[in-house]
C-alpha cells in the first residue's frame, strides 16, 4: 500500500522557534492534509490543501501542497508551549467522492522547551 | 451528539474472546471511518462507510475483523478470536459529505483494546 515518509520523527526547540516538518509519498495523492494529536486525543485538523501547488495558512501555521503531488510541508511560526503534540501528514488518493481513506504518516513529535 | 463518541474506551479481555466496538457519529454526518492505531504510530484505514453502505474493506487485517453501520448512523467494528496482536487503540472519524473534497475527518477519543 501507499506509504508516507514524514520526518523529522521528533523535534526539541525552544519557544518562539519556528518549526519546519515535511512529509514525501511514493504515490501521487490529491489531497494532502495536516493532523495535530494532543495526548489522549484524537487527531484533529489543522490544514487541508486540495491542489498542487497550493499554500495555505491558518494563524501561524503554514503548509503547501508539493507541486509533484508527492510532497508537503508544515510550518509553525513562533511557536508556543500549546504546539506541543504530534503532527501527522495525511493524503487521499481519490480527489472528492468520499473514495479511500487517508494514509497517514507516522507523526512528528514535536517538544517544546521553556 | 456534539463529537464523534466511542466505547468502551477501554476494553482488556482474554486472547480468543470476541470483542465489538462501537461508534456513534456526529449528528448527520454521512461517512464513518475506521482506523486502528498503534503507540508511536500514525492511524491506519481500516474500512469506511458511505451511509450504511460499507465502502472500502481493504484495510481490515483479516476476517476475523468486520464493521457494520445497519442505519447508517452508529457503527459496530467487530474482532472475532481476538489476539494479542490485535492489541492497539481503535479509532472512528466521521465526516459531512461523502462527495466533494473529502478527508476532513473528525475522529473519536479511540477504543484501548488490549488483548491478554
Amino acid at each position: 500500500g501507499q506509504q508516507l515518509n514524514q520526518s523529522p520523527q521528533s523535534m526539541f526547540i525552544q519557544e518562539g522557534e519556528d518549526v519546519s516538518m515535511n512529509c514525501t509519498s511514493s504515490s501521487i495523492f490529491n489531497t494532502w492534509l495536516w493532523y495535530k494529536q494532543d495526548p489522549g486525543e484524537g487527531p484533529v485538523l489543522l490544514i487541508a490543501l486540495y491542489k498542487a501547488g497550493e499554500l495555505t495558512s491558518n494563524g501561524r501555521l503554514t503548509a503547501q501542497f508539493g507541486i509533484t503531488r508527492k510532497d508537503s510541508f508544515l510550518n509553525i511560526s513562533a511557536s508556543i508551549p500549546s504546539d506541543v503534540g504530534i503532527y501527522f501528514c495525511a493524503g487521499q488518493l481519490a480527489s472528492g467522492g468520499g473514495a479511500d481513506g487517508l494514509t497517514f504518516g507516522k507523526g512528528t513529535h514535536l517538544i517544546i522547551q521553556p | 451528539g456534539a463529537g464523534v463518541s466511542q466505547s468502551p474506551r477501554y476494553k482488556v479481555t482474554k486472547r480468543g474472546q470476541d470483542v465489538a466496538l462501537r461508534c456513534d457519529p456526529i449528528s448527520g454526518h454521512v461517512s464513518l471511518y475506521w482506523y486502528r492505531q498503534a503507540l508511536g504510530q500514525g492511524p491506519e484505514f481500516l474500512t469506511y462507510f458511505n451511509y450504511e453502505a460499507q465502502q472500502d474493506k481493504s484495510g481490515l487485517p483479516n476476517d476475523r475483523f468486520s464493521a457494520e453501520r445497519p442505519e447508517g448512523s452508529i457503527s459496530t467494528l467487530t474482532i472475532q478470536r481476538t489476539e494479542q496482536r490485535d492489541s492497539a487503540m481503535y479509532r472512528c472519524a466521521s465526516s459531512l459529505l461523502a462527495g466533494g473534497p473529502t478527508g476532513e475527518l473528525f475522529f473519536g477519543e479511540g477504543s484501548r483494546l488490549t488483548v491478554l
